[in-house]
């Protein structure tokens, strides 16, 4: 079954704290994304990669940091959160000209 | 300017009657392709339908049409016979080549809800 997967799924911490949520896919997919969801905004695509050791920066990449050592994997790291990163994040996976991504579940972040 | 633009923040239907949810898009890249997505209250993103910008034919999938107009640069969707559980939020995307590479943009969504 294809699948994204996100860990972890609800994540609350303080200013400051350092924090990776993991991304994982099975499907073998060149492209992964990250993306942040806020009320009012849709979703903001934060970092992409169209394969291993290649990122890109996505309209709000400020504050976060990304890498891509091995193509299932694409984890999102905070070196220092804000209350502003305080969201609903979002991973996918996909093929160019593919019809579509696939998401992983959401990780809901809290930062006090 | 906004790329991609759904300026329905939220619409009511009818159970069993049809509903269009507007998207309007921006791009200089000739070949760009269209998504929507429902996200339900649970959270998570569901693929709904896809348009390549090449496509001569409107995409349909079961209850769900895509209304491409290229030249107004409309991507509408289109859900016939509205159920219950249609009642969502409806994100429409843009997938567009950006300096050899390719990014997606999405619209602040439209909230659907479906009446009894």
């Amino acid at each position: 079954e294809a699948q994204v997967t996100q860990n972890p799924r609800y994540l609350i911490t303080v200013t400051g704290k350092k924090l990776t949520v993991t991304c994982s896919q099975n499907m073998n997919h060149e492209y992964m994304s990250w993306y942040r969801q806020d009320p009012g905004l849709g979703l903001r695509q934060i970092y992409y990669s169209m394969n291993v050791e290649v990122t890109d920066k996505g309209d709000v990449p400020e504050g976060y940091k990304v890498s891509r050592k091995e193509k299932r994997n694409f984890p999102l790291i905070l070196e220092s959160p804000s209350p502003n990163q305080t969201s609903l994040y979002f991973c996918a996976a996909g093929r160019e000209h593919q019809e579509t991504q696939y998401f992983g579940p959401g990780t809901r972040l809290l930062v006090l | 300017a906004q790329k991609i633009t759904q300026t329905q923040p939220g619409m009511f239907v009818q159970e069993k009657e049809a509903v269009t949810l507007d998207c309007t898009y921006d791009t200089s890249d000739p070949s760009y392709g269209l998504f929507w997505y429902k996200q339900p209250s649970s959270g998570e993103m569901i693929f709904l339908i896809y348009q390549g910008s090449y496509d001569q034919q409107n995409a349909t999938e079961g209850r769900y049409s895509l209304n491409f107009q290229k030249a107004r640069k409309s991507a509408n969707l289109v859900i016939s016979a509205s159920q219950l559980g249609d009642s969502a939020m409806y994100f429409c995307a843009m997938r567009e080549r950006d300096s050899g590479t390719y990014k997606y943009i999405f619209g602040t969504g439209t909230r659907l809800k479906v009446l009894a």
